[in-house]
């Protein structure tokens, strides 16, 4: 059983339209990260959300946390082919200090 | 936040023999983790790195098979034992430093077991 559940997991879009990806759990977390990895590289964390209906803006990505800490999304206005990559969304469980992952989403921007 | 360099970036071995992988972080972290992420797949917590103590594992993983040390707040390893092709995957350093400045991954490590 999947602790996070991160949807979709593939998505192909082309370039200038809009997209969001979704992260829901049952488990609530003290905080949400999201990140991005390339190939060859490790994940590089973009941001994190603490407070129950925090949202972030991040130039053309908007992060939300949900108002009960269990859910979280990523959108992205007028996708741009070096959006292209993972993403993948991470919890950190309550009283502890490790993160649990999202399956990742493969983010392809068409040109 | 941290400057993790992890070695080696990447490496083929033989099935049954084993591999030590290096995290070193720039300055002292509170927390290091290991992670192992599959081909096309996300990551997976294999352990916790206890300085100065057994390492904490996650469920399906063993200290058999993956011993892995943190003799002081900036470095740790972790081992691959008697490796077979199913443990052929990316295998990633993980610091927390503090509580305000989030997680920093290392680059990786790419093994492949033939």
């Amino acid at each position: 059983t999947q602790l996070l559940e991160q949807s979709p997991q593939f998505l192909s879009i082309q370039e200038g339209e809009n997209l969001t990806v979704y992260c829901n759990s049952s488990s609530v977390f003290s905080s949400l990260q999201w990140y991005r990895q390339e190939p060859g590289e490790g994940p590089v964390l973009l941001v994190t959300v603490v407070t129950g209906g925090e949202v972030k803006k991040l130039k053309r990505l908007t992060f939300q946390f949900g108002d009960a800490r269990k859910d979280s999304s990523l959108h992205i206005t007028a996708a741009q082919p070096g959006d292209t990559g993972l993403y993948l969304c991470a919890g950190r469980i309550q009283g502890a200090q490790k993160l649990v992952f999202g399956q990742g989403t493969r983010l392809t921007i068409n040109p | 936040s941290a400057v993790i360099s992890q070695k080696p970036s990447r490496d083929i071995c033989q099935r049954g023999t084993s591999l030590t992988i290096q995290c070193q972080v720039d300055s002292q972290v509170t927390m290091m983790f290991w992670y192992r992420q599959q081909p096309g797949q996300s990551l997976t917590l294999i352990a916790t790195a206890n300085q100065g103590s057994e390492a904490t594992y996650e469920s399906g993983f063993v200290i058999d098979k993956f011993p892995i040390s943190r003799p002081n707040l900036t470095f740790s390893t972790l081992t691959v034992s008697n490796m077979s092709p199913e443990d052929s995957s990316i295998y990633l350093c993980s610091v927390l430093k503090g509580q305000t400045y989030g997680y920093t991954f290392g680059s990786g490590t790419r093994l492949t077991v033939v």
